[in-house]
């Protein structure tokens, strides 16, 4: 069973631009997770996407959105960026409500 | 909302030696508690989980323990190997209110020296 799949890897992108990441859940989840990753603020939740819905929403600001498709891919977009947005991106998959979360391998985002 | 403190934020054993690592958290309305283990480079990898109804579990060498009085949980990994060094992360979530939202502890990174 394939597992979570991010694109991009990495990405390098200018302040004020804006950037869409995509994540492919594990087959038959429904769930997807978002999570930024910084050395300072380590691992905060954005949102959560369940059924083409957001379920839950971290505490960042407006300029984060996401989305789900009918087939359960994600996609979260930064518009606007800012140097502070530069972090490792997750993606986590989950089959539905309070299960076990699969992480995939991130995308790292540069923002200079 | 959830608040989750981790210990050590280092830990350096030698190999064959034990490891833990301690979480605490204070919502006492949190009732699913992960470990995970992230190597360089890569996402976040599930290692042993844990839910309120029960007080431990284990899959061979790892461990996991919970005290819901105390808003306690720990990891334990017994006679540990060089592959084991890597960040570890605990994290609680509410459960079906709170869908899938984890929260993280600080992490901490374990070297298991050869």
């Amino acid at each position: 069973k394939a597992g979570v799949t991010q694109t991009p890897r990495y990405l390098i992108k200018t302040r004020g631009q804006q950037v869409t990441l995509s994540c492919s859940p594990i087959s038959g989840h429904r769930s997807v997770s978002w999570y930024q990753q910084t050395p300072g603020q380590g691992l905060q939740f954005l949102f959560e996407y369940f059924s083409e819905t957001q379920r839950n929403k971290g505490n960042f600001p407006g300029r984060f959105s996401g989305r789900q498709f009918s087939n359960s891919r994600s996609e979260m977009n930064v518009s606007t960026l800012e140097l502070g947005d530069s972090a490792l991106y997750l993606c986590a998959s989950s089959f539905t409500s309070n299960t076990e979360a699969f992480f995939g391998q991130g995308t790292r985002l540069t923002v200079v | 909302g959830e608040n989750v403190e981790q210990h050590p934020s280092t830990l350096s054993v030698q190999e064959g030696d034990s490891a833990v690592i301690k979480c605490t958290y204070s919502d006492s309305a949190s009732n699913y508690f992960p470990w995970y283990k992230q190597e360089l480079g890569k996402g976040p990898q599930l290692i042993i989980d844990i839910r309120s109804n029960v007080g431990e579990k284990k899959d061979q060498r790892i461990a996991v323990t919970l005290n819901k009085t105390a808003k306690h949980f720990s990891l334990h990994i017994t006679e540990t190997q060089p592959e084991d060094s890597a960040v570890y992360f605990c994290a609680a979530s509410i459960g079906l209110e709170a869908g899938n939202m984890l929260t993280f502890g600080g992490g901490t990174r374990l070297m298991v020296k050869p």
